[in-house]
């Protein structure tokens, strides 16, 4: 099955700074790349997906790149902010059968004002 | 639009109570919906997937006979912990993605159920 590995785990940035978290994936088939912002106690929300045929996407402040030769996409955050502080967890999936996506371990964001 | 609602959001109960979950998908129809458990400061961990009309498929080392999925229509589905202890004690998640779209869909997560066994 699809193994996703997302590093950091844990990541401090100051107010301002970029955040750049990175996750890999095994299975090529594996064609959409979301990724989800949870807050402490709360649901995970999508803030951002990209699907195989795209190298990059961007919305405002946040991108996401993949290489899929390498089988990496990668979360940027840029100027962030206090209220960009959460868990982001990235995640694969193919299309085609009963779509269950795989998740990363997440990586808790901190960011310092 | 894409609103899953999840209820009870919080249930403590002593210890041997069964528990039910709900999860809905309030302005789409979801042939799919998922069932994760999440401890403190770690991943999402897949249960089970839940299809309208068909048995749950569970993942490796969930126990189908404690962890018991309904899902009878295609805006519901149920997670029931069964004589529950404290080791289920846990923050239960419920996710939902459209019908009928060929192409892969993000999941739209409930609020999260924390459940807590004295």
């Amino acid at each position: 099955g699809e193994n996703v590995e997302q590093h950091p785990s844990t990541l401090s940035v100051q107010e301002g700074d970029s955040a750049v978290i990175k996750c890999t994936y095994s299975d090529s088939a594996s064609n959409y790349f979301p990724w989800y912002k949870q807050e402490l106690g709360k649901r995970p929300q999508l803030i951002i997906d990209i699907r195989s045929n795209v190298g990059e996407k961007k919305d405002q402040r946040i991108a996401v790149t993949l290489n899929k030769t390498a089988k990496h996409f990668s979360l940027h955050i840029t100027e962030t902010q206090p209220e960009d502080s959460a868990v982001y967890f990235c995640a694969a999936s193919m299309s085609g059968g009963s779509y269950i996506p795989t998740f990363g371990r997440g990586t808790s964001l901190i960011v310092h004002p | 639009g894409a609103v899953v609602s999840q209820h009870p959001s919080w249930v403590i109960c002593k210890s041997g109570t069964s528990v039910k979950i709900e999860c809905r998908s309030l302005d789409f129809q979801a042939t799919t919906m998922f069932w994760y458990r999440q401890f403190p400061k770690q991943s999402l961990m897949l249960m089970a997937t839940s299809n309208e009309g068909s048995k749950a498929t569970y993942e490796q080392g969930v126990e189908k006979d404690k962890f018991l999925i309904n899902h009878a229509s295609l805006t519901l589905s149920t997670l029931t912990v069964t004589s529950a202890h404290p080791e289920d004690s846990s923050f239960y998640i419920c996710s939902a993605t459209r019908q009928g779209l060929t192409s892969n869909q993000p999941q739209h997560f409930g609020d999260g159920t924390r459940l807590s066994i004295l």
